[in-house]
């Protein structure tokens, strides 16, 4: 059974178009985050949900909107695509906050691409 | 400033042994995590250290010293397998316990 899964796994589309990322947690944890890692592979929080509550909001452009109808899901909704968007997004999910060794587990990416 | 360094890309030769190393600046230190990621994949947990000295899990170990921002992976008996990149990341508490991420080391194993 996959852990975290997200999709769609690719994801090619035009400037100035709308599109939306889902992710799913089966793993009962209660922290889900949403990554961007860029061509130079940094890897960037975005946002982060603690028990559907957002709790990390980074300097990221109001075009992109998180939305955790649940525990077990984070979606990504992006409007108004750029060409600067195009990379890969990772959802992960981390049992909680409590204790400072939880790591965290990684869906597999969506690579995102915006001609 | 929040701030993490590793080299870019090292090569090591299959059966020897390789240390990476990582250094950070950081405010509210809450832990320290290694990654391993192969390319076109998501990032895989290796390890986790909040107290000084050593951690050993099978072929992999990692060390902290707090007091000098400092810390390595060390992978023994290198396999072809373990051509990936391995990123650093510093749990940090004054920002929600978020992670604050190395670039990655790129380690190349050649035959």
């Amino acid at each position: 059974d996959t852990a975290v899964s997200q999709t769609p796994k690719y994801l090619v589309t035009q400037m100035g178009n709308d599109k939306s990322i889902k992710c799913e947690q089966n793993l009962g944890h209660d922290t889900m985050y949403w990554y961007k890692q860029d061509s130079k592979k940094f890897l960037k929080i975005m946002f982060s949900y603690n028990n559907k509550e957002l709790i990390i909001n980074e300097t990221v452009p109001n075009r992109f909107s998180p939305k955790s109808p649940d525990k077990a899901h984070l979606n990504l909704h992006i409007n108004s695509l750029e060409l600067g968007d195009s990379a890969v997004y990772f959802c992960a999910s981390s049992p909680g906050l409590a204790d400072p060794s939880y790591e965290q587990y990684f869906g597999p990416g969506t690579r995102l691409t915006v001609t | 400033g929040q701030n993490i360094d590793q080299p870019t890309e090292m090569t090591a030769t299959e059966g020897a042994i390789v240390q990476i190393n990582c250094t950070y600046q950081t405010s509210g230190f809450n832990g320290l995590f290694w990654y391993q990621q192969h390319a076109g994949e998501a990032p895989t947990f290796l390890s986790y250290n909040v107290l000084d000295g050593l951690e050993e899990k099978g072929r992999f170990s990692s060390f902290l010293s707090r007091s000098k921002g400092y810390s390595y992976l060390l992978l023994k008996e290198l396999q072809m397998k373990d051509s990936a990149s391995y990123l650093c990341a510093v749990r940090v508490k004054d920002s929600n316990y978020q992670l604050i991420w190395g670039a990655g080391t790129k380690l190349i194993i050649k035959p």
